[in-house]
């Protein structure tokens, strides 16, 4: 089992729409959890983090976090063609490494 | 405030040789963490380095290793290059190594092509 899972996708979501990633993960002592984005040719950029069960919100995105089912999820509302790109997801364990997910591609469609 | 800065950014090196990269952290950070991205893998962790001192290792063979120097600049070796080991080479700095605040940030990488 890895320990950072996604939907290696791609999602396609029409402009405007709530696009919605989801991540889980295997070690239970995970302690905070991070979303990135990557474009092409790019590397990872930090779109947010999210250490305590619930939502937290920042513009259009919002993660959401249940520990009880070891479960991350990014919501991105009224999606834009920019959005398209790779989204991981990362974890950092119990043993204090960040270890990420395979990523998710994501396609907003015009 | 300055990002993480890799050099080289490109390079091609054939089989049998070796390679150093090298990372400059975030003014201020002291965690350098080595990460390989592939296609076919994903990114994959390599080690980090928190005051000179290795505090994290990945799964990867020992032709891989790393330093930190008091400044908190970080190096990357690969010796005995194989093709499989082509990749892009991530180096990502945060303000601490443990704790909630552990935030990584990535720099933009160095494309490495083994012939």
């Amino acid at each position: 089992q890895k320990e950072v899972e996604q939907n290696s996708g791609p999602l396609s979501v029409p402009e405007g729409a709530i696009a919605s990633l989801n991540c889980t993960y295997s070690d239970r002592g995970s302690q905070s959890f991070f979303w990135y984005r990557q474009y092409s040719g790019k590397s990872p950029e930090l779109i947010m983090f999210i250490y305590s069960n619930g939502d937290k919100e920042d513009g259009r995105f919002t993660a959401q976090l249940n520990k009880a089912s070891q479960y991350v999820s990014l919501l991105i509302r009224d999606s834009q063609p920019s959005d398209s790109a790779t989204y991981l997801c990362a974890a950092k364990t119990s043993y204090d490494k960040v270890i990420f997910g395979p990523g998710t591609s994501l396609s907003v469609i015009p | 405030k300055a990002g993480v800065t890799q050099t080289p950014r490109y390079l091609i090196k054939t089989r049998g040789q070796q390679v150093t990269l090298s990372c400059s952290p975030i003014s201020g950070h002291r965690s350098v963490s080595w990460y390989q991205q592939t296609p076919g893998q994903g990114l994959q962790f390599l080690f980090e380095y928190f005051s000179e001192t290795q505090r994290n290792k990945g799964n990867f063979p020992g032709r891989f290793s790393g330093r930190q120097f008091s400044n908190s600049r970080s190096e990357m070796n690969v010796s005995t290059l194989e093709l499989g080991d082509s990749a892009l080479y991530l180096c990502a700095s945060s303000l601490v190594a443990s704790g909630a605040q552990h935030t990584i940030y990535f720099g933009e990488g160095s494309w490495l092509t083994v012939v």
